[in-house]
């Protein structure tokens, strides 16, 4: 059963175009994060939010987690071929000990 | 600091052959883990530990046993290899288990093949 589900799963897009990545769940997370992984290398960590409700910028990156918890989105403004690259989300509940990951969603920015 | 690391990078197995998967960290963290990735499906945990001596059973343990003997290393064993375990493998460390708030950091992967 997966816990978290991620759309799109494939998004391909021109340099400049605006996306937004969805993070859903039915469940309640404590806190969910993002990160970005390029191919040959492991994610990395892009933002952690906690709060529901919380938005957090990062340049041209917004992220904002749910009232409820349970639903996160990513929003890429003005995409940049840099961009390229699988977007994981991953939510941890309660104290936990244990990250659980969306399948992620691959981005490609063609310049 | 190297932060974390894995070795080997590629590896190509028999079936029924057995191997280490090295990590590890120098950034004294408590908590690391095992990750397996698999096309369309995300990662998913294999084993974890909060600190040295003590390990536990993530999302999928079987087939694959961890020990914690140093805070530094936490190698992952295959003890009898099997075509379903080909995958690209992840280590991660935090400076503690409270994923909520501790970022965690991703070693390169080992990318493992049993034919």
């Amino acid at each position: 059963t997966q816990l978290l589900e991620q759309s799109p799963q494939f998004l391909s897009i021109q340099e400049g175009e605006n996306l937004t990545v969805y993070c859903n769940s039915s469940s309640v997370f404590s806190s969910l994060q993002w990160y970005r992984q390029e191919p040959g290398e492991g994610p990395v960590l892009l933002v952690t939010v906690v709060t529901g409700g919380e938005v957090k910028k990062l340049k041209r990156l917004t992220f904002q987690f749910g009232d409820a918890r349970k639903d996160s989105s990513l929003h890429i403004t003005a995409a940049q071929p840099g961009d390229t690259g699988l977007y994981l989300c991953a939510g941890a509940q309660g104290g936990s000990e244990k990250l659980v990951f969306g399948k992620g969603m691959k981005l490609t920015v063609n310049p | 600091n190297a932060g974390v690391t894995q070795t080997p990078k590629f590896q190509v197995l028999k079936t029924g052959q057995s191997m280490t998967l090295q990590c590890a960290q120098d950034m004294n963290h408590e908590y690391m883990s095992w990750y397996r990735q698999d096309p369309g499906m995300g990662l998913r945990l294999i084993h974890y530990s909060v600190g040295a001596g003590i390990t536990d059973q993530g999302e999928v343990p079987n087939g694959y046993n961890v020990s914690r003997s140093t805070t530094e290393d936490f190698p992952l064993r295959l003890l009898s290899a099997a075509p379903s375990q080909t995958s690209v493998y992840f280590c991660a460390s935090s400076r503690t288990g409270t994923l909520s708030t501790d970022t965690q950091y991703f070693g390169p992967g080992t990318r493992l093949t049993v034919l």
